[in-house]
């Protein structure tokens, strides 16, 4: 069964420190992994995709990573900023599947001042 | 999120009536999918529509729901004789091609069954 676990489930930071998320998936046969970030009341907005070739992607102040051999991602967001308070969310798309996709429950980060 | 239109943005229905809620695409893009998310759960895909056309609808349960994707107009999913496990949000999302890397989410409706 195709399945996607992220943590932490919620995570609190001061602004304008680091954090990373994390995802495991075990989705097959892989296509690609992608982050999205959901405000609250929006639909989803994609940040970065990565094929099984790609080891790390960054868009601005994050930067996803990839190990297709464990099935781990993760999401690097530096210098937080109050406007990162969304829930992330871990997409992975099989290649027999495509539009399927098998989204992560995300996980909740709020950024306080 | 690139022109991707819900509406309406909360629906609010009793047991056992009809919602119908509606989506227009980014202009130009042809490929219409649509996800449902119970709450404290993840995206769940429902179906995939092409113009006049539906791809996939594997994910939608077999009674009360259908989806249709005119030749003019939105995409409308229909729920009949809605229960209260029907209560969720629901997301729209479109691509240009079949390629759907290129997947632009609209902001959902959330549908409240009393």
């Amino acid at each position: 069964k195709n399945q996607v676990e992220q943590s932490p489930q919620s995570l609190i930071i001061l602004e304008g420190k680091n954090c990373t998320l994390q995802c495991n998936y075990t989705v097959s046969p892989f296509s690609n992994l992608r982050w999205y970030k959901q405000d609250t009341g929006r639909g989803p907005v994609s940040l970065t995709i990565m094929t099984f070739s790609e080891n790390t992607k960054s868009n601005g102040r994050y930067t996803a990573t990839l190990d297709a051999d464990t099935k781990q991602s993760s999401l690097h967001i530096t210098a937080s900023q109050l406007s990162d308070s969304a829930s992330y969310i871990c997409v992975v798309s099989a290649t027999n599947s495509g539009y399927a996709l098998n989204f992560g429950k995300g996980t909740s980060l709020l950024v306080t001042p | 999120n690139a022109g991707v239109m819900q509406n309406p943005r909360h629906l609010v229905r009793r047991r056992g009536q009809e919602a119908r809620l509606r989506c227009s695409p980014v202009k130009g893009h042809s490929h219409v999918y649509w996800y449902r998310q119970l709450p404290e759960e993840g995206l769940k895909f429902m179906v995939y529509l092409q113009k006049e056309n539906i791809i996939d609808e594997s994910g939608m349960p077999k009674e009360r729901f259908s989806a249709e994707f005119p030749k003019e107009g939105p995409s409308i999913l229909r729920i009949q004789q809605v229960v209260r496990g029907d209560s969720a949000a629901y997301f729209c999302a479109s691509s240009p091609s079949r390629g759907w890397e290129k997947l632009f989410f609209g902001s959902g409706t959330q549908l409240s069954v009393l």
